[in-house]
């Protein structure tokens, strides 16, 4: 079946340092994908999407890269502070109904 | 401001005593939909409803009712729990099926 797998479930990182957040899908076929960040207690919180159609795009401190190629797509955060950790989501759409599948998360966890 | 709003956050019941999670939002979308989240298990969607009056079965429906009798409003229903329907609890709504969601804050359910 299809599947969204993530190549680590935790991720420490120093204060300032960049992190990066990989994920891997199934289906040739997905042209929508997104990153979510859920911190503890709260709902899944949208962090950023990108189409097939693009290969990077860009928000604040946040990067998506979009590799269709070998099926991969990572979340970069740039100068990550103690405030970015939390769970991290990918979604990918997929199958006939264009319905999302979900990874497991990575816990990423910012040392001061 | 834009909300989605579950009730209760938490809730402790016992086997077999119905209950109903509410959710509301204000965003005027038409889909909505409802995820369990279990650790290793991730986010697996139970209903969803594309517009009033359409619901249909997502990974895990077994013990779940709900309704769309109105847009904003779309309440998950046990009609009789049992202690494996003890998990997080969330709603989720987008403009369209299976784009960007935006969650709940979660209802935390135990079933003794």
């Amino acid at each position: 079946g299809e599947s969204v797998g993530l190549h680590l479930p935790t991720l420490s990182v120093q204060e300032g340092d960049n992190s990066i957040i990989n994920c891997a899908y199934s289906n040739s076929a997905s042209d929508y994908f997104i990153w979510y960040k859920q911190e503890s207690g709260k709902g899944p919180q949208f962090i950023i999407d990108i189409r097939s159609n693009m290969d990077k795009r860009q928000g604040q401190r946040v990067t998506v890269l979009l590799n269709k190629t070998v099926k991969h797509l990572s979340l970069q955060i740039a100068a990550t502070q103690p405030g970015d950790s939390a769970v991290y989501f990918c979604a990918v759409n997929a199958g006939n109904n264009r319905k999302l599948i979900w990874g497991l998360g990575t816990s990423l966890a910012v040392n001061p | 401001e834009a909300q989605v709003t579950q009730n209760p956050r938490y809730l402790i019941t016992v086997t077999g005593k119905k209950l109903t999670v509410t959710c509301s939002q204000n965003m005027n979308h038409e889909y909505m939909s409802w995820y369990r989240q279990d650790p290793g298990l991730g986010l697996r969607q139970i209903y969803y409803s594309m517009n009033v009056e359409v619901t249909d079965k997502g990974d895990v429906p077994e013990g779940y009712k709900v309704s769309r009798k109105e847009k904003r409003n779309f309440p998950l229903i046990l009609e009789s729990p049992s202690p494996n329907q003890t998990s997080l609890y969330f709603c989720a709504t987008s403009g369209a099926a299976n784009e960007k969601l935006f969650f709940g804050s979660g209802t935390q359910l135990s079933v003794l």
